[in-house]
């Protein structure tokens, strides 16, 4: 069975502040997808990142960067800068090989403060 | 331009009266999903379309069921509504295939109140 751990269940920062939601995963697959959304009070849950199992190369995309790491099965967001834009709820996801199913973490809702 | 649309934003519908929630895609993808969110917590999967083949989640109440009459459209209906049925209904596609390697897009989802 997959499951998602998303220990934080909300975080508020300071507008500048450095912030991570850590991600916890559990599957027996040896191939899979992890994925990280974002959702607005708006409500539509928009797509960050996919990373596959087989590869574990962290990854920066401007303010954010990922952090995967099979040793400990965990893939990490870390926003840098954080700004009242990105206050969200954050969800972890996970897809498993040959199963189009996606399950998501409980979700960590950040708040930044100015 | 939305890619994934769903109609309506808002639904109100009386205590077993059946409602029909819509989506409806542009993205041609061969997977669609139907998840139900309530307040706080994650989506959780009720089923999923690949093509036409109906996956259904063991979980899921018979209260749900599904149609889905072409690659574009896909319906969520609720026979008799509860209270506890009260939640955000979330439609997503995604590119399906043998692997997993592909993300889902959501739509902005239909908030239904049940009185």
């Amino acid at each position: 069975a997959q499951k998602v751990t998303q220990a934080q269940t909300e975080i508020s920062v300071v507008e500048k502040e450095d912030v991570t939601l850590d991600c916890v995963y559990e599957t027996r697959d040896t191939t899979y997808y992890l994925f990280w959304y974002k959702q607005p009070p708006s409500g539509e849950l928009v797509f960050l990142i996919r990373r596959n199992s087989f590869d574990e190369q962290n990854e920066i995309s401007g303010r954010y960067s990922w952090n995967f790491q099979k040793s400990t099965s965990s893939f990490n967001f870390t926003i840098t800068a954080s700004q009242v834009v990105d206050s969200a709820v954050y969800f972890c996801a996970l897809k498993v090989n040959n199963n189009n199913d996606m399950r998501f973490g409980a979700g960590t809702r950040l708040t930044v403060k100015p | 331009d939305a890619m994934v649309i769903q109609n309506p934003r808002y639904q109100v519908t009386q205590f077993g009266k059946p409602v029909t929630l819509s989506c409806s895609q542009t993205l041609n993808h061969n997977v669609m999903y139907w998840y139900q969110q309530k307040s706080s917590q994650a989506p959780k999967l009720l089923f999923h379309y690949y093509d036409k083949d109906f996956n259904n989640e063991a979980d899921t109440p018979d209260n749900f069921q599904s149609r889905r009459p072409n690659t574009s459209f896909c319906f969520l209906d609720i026979r008799s509504p509860g209270l506890g049925d009260a939640a955000m209904y979330l439609c997503a596609t995604s590119r399906g295939g043998i692997s997993g390697n592909t993300e889902a897009f959501f739509g902005q989802g239909t908030r239904l109140t049940v009185v």
